[in-house]
């Protein structure tokens, strides 16, 4: 179990250029989420995953963000017509929910995008 | 929504001393997550704790659901505790995390 991982990195674009990240999450882990994060303060969510079926999507997913996760296993985000303001740190989070109620989150080490 | 408030926003520590962050939340809570946000961004899982006491080495929390907050604590701190430490509290089956603004602590040696 090598924990979530996410790709690229770090991200720098111009204005206007599409980006795609990846996020893949601990393996079984049925349950994905992206979450936005700019400086000072804490990560906003975005939108999540059961499975493959995406429940659930912010405001703040505005019609120029779409997420996929095709088969239930890793995850992207794309970014079209990049603006300024979409410089924030892109977070991936995955959990095994459970009837049960358990569902604790384990965070990937993120996606640093700045848009020049 | 649910508001999530932390306090104090900024701690300033001596190597060696102890102390108390707080989380509290506006409406009941299914779940809370403690962590701790390191310089390169990571966040590191601290404890999943909607309610009652754990204990894991120097670090501690309490979640009493009923009066909705919850406690960390930090005991004889280390130059390396130093980062944001983040409450984040779930209130639907979904899941989806509500994070309060963080708690920046400084432990100097």
């Amino acid at each position: 179990d090598t924990g979530v991982s996410q790709d690229p990195r770090h991200k720098i674009t111009k204005r206007g250029q599409n980006v795609t990240f990846r996020c893949d999450p601990i393996s079984e882990h049925n349950r994905l989420y992206w979450y936005r994060q700019t400086l000072g303060q804490g990560p906003e969510f975005l939108t999540y995953f059961q499975n493959e079926a995406q429940l659930e999507k912010s405001r703040l997913l505005s019609d120029r963000f779409s997420a996929e996760r095709p088969k239930g296993s890793f995850s992207t985000l794309e970014i079209q017509r990049t603006e300024q303001g979409d410089s924030a740190m892109y977070l991936c989070a995955s959990s095994l929910g459970r009837t049960s109620g358990y569902n604790e989150q384990f965070f990937g080490p993120g996606t640093r995008l700045t848009v020049l | 929504g649910i508001q999530v408030e932390q306090s104090p926003p900024d701690l300033i520590l001596q190597e060696g001393a102890n102390s108390t962050l707080r989380c509290n939340f506006s409406d009941s809570v299914n779940n809370l997550q403690w962590f701790h946000q390191n310089p390169w961004g990571q966040l590191i899982n601290l404890f999943y704790i909607p309610s009652g006491t754990k204990q894991n080495g120097r670090l501690s929390a309490t979640t009493v659901a009923t009066e909705r907050y919850s406690l960390l604590y930090i005991s004889s701190s280390q130059t390396t505790d130093s980062g944001v430490y983040f409450c984040a509290v779930t209130y639907n089956q979904g899941g989806k995390l509500i994070f309060g603004q963080g708690t920046e602590l400084s432990v100097k040696p």
